[in-house]
């Protein structure tokens, strides 16, 4: 049974830089075409995929907030990790980790989807 | 603004069918595989459908998907009333760095 639970502060101040850590169990992230991301949603309800770690330690991040964002794993901790420098009251949402599948007959970082999701955590940007 | 464009909102009556548009281009959809979400109040979005009409173990038949060209379609068939909830497409952005991408979601209500 595969199980992912994000953790971190759920209240940070503008420009600080905000870290999350997901501790997932029931699958490896050193099995082939496998991979963890993170996604948010606004209090508007929109999700933003925001970056994605894969098991070969290869990272894709989304360009918009590519000079913000870290993506960080341990393998043999199952977890993973995401730091987002310079917080905005904009980046107020709830974040979620997510897990990632390769599809069949497919080769390449666009080959995934996203199967399983932690439960979100709220995170608060205000002074 | 999305580049996934879906209707913000459907509805109808149990048992009937309802369908959910998802418009996109060569770059996103016309390109990649489609996947749907489903999010129901208070919870995190859950996979439905994936590359393009696949459904995940445990999902009932009656939720199915498709996709032709630059369009993607989620039908839900006899409609229920635990089905009420939001809706969203998403797939990939089909440049060098390209992202996850989702539409803005459609929120389905059972009248």
């Amino acid at each position: 049974q595969i199980t992912l639970k994000e953790s971190g502060p759920t209240l940070v101040k503008p420009t600080q830089t905000l870290t999350l850590t997901c501790h997932f169990s029931g699958f490896s992230l050193s099995t082939d075409g496998v991979g963890v991301g993170w996604i948010r949603q606004s209090p508007e309800k929109a999700l933003e995929w925001l970056a994605l770690i894969y098991w070969d330690d290869d990272e894709r991040y989304n360009p918009s907030l590519r000079s913000r964002l870290t993506i960080t794993k341990d393998t043999s901790r199952n977890q993973v990790g995401l730091t987002m420098t310079n917080m905005d009251p904009m980046d107020t949402a709830t974040y979620y980790c997510v897990h990632g599948v390769r599809r069949r007959h497919c080769s390449g970082g666009r080959c995934y989807y996203f199967d399983y999701w932690g439960q979100g955590t709220l995170v608060t940007v205000s002074s | 603004q999305s580049v996934l464009t879906q209707p913000p909102s459907a509805s109808g009556t149990p048992g009937q069918r309802v369908t959910i548009s998802c418009s996109g281009s060569n770059s996103n959809i016309g390109s990649n595989t489609v996947n749907w979400y489903q999010q129901l109040p208070g919870s995190a979005p859950k996979l439905l459908i994936y590359v393009n009409d696949q459904r995940p173990s445990g999902v009932p038949d009656r939720f199915s998907g498709s996709k032709s060209g630059t369009s993607a379609s989620l039908a839900i068939s006899g409609l229920q009333s635990e089905d009420e909830a939001d809706y969203y497409c998403a797939t990939w952005a089909d440049t060098l760095s390209g992202p996850f991408v989702f539409g803005a979601g459609t929120k389905v209500t059972v009248l």
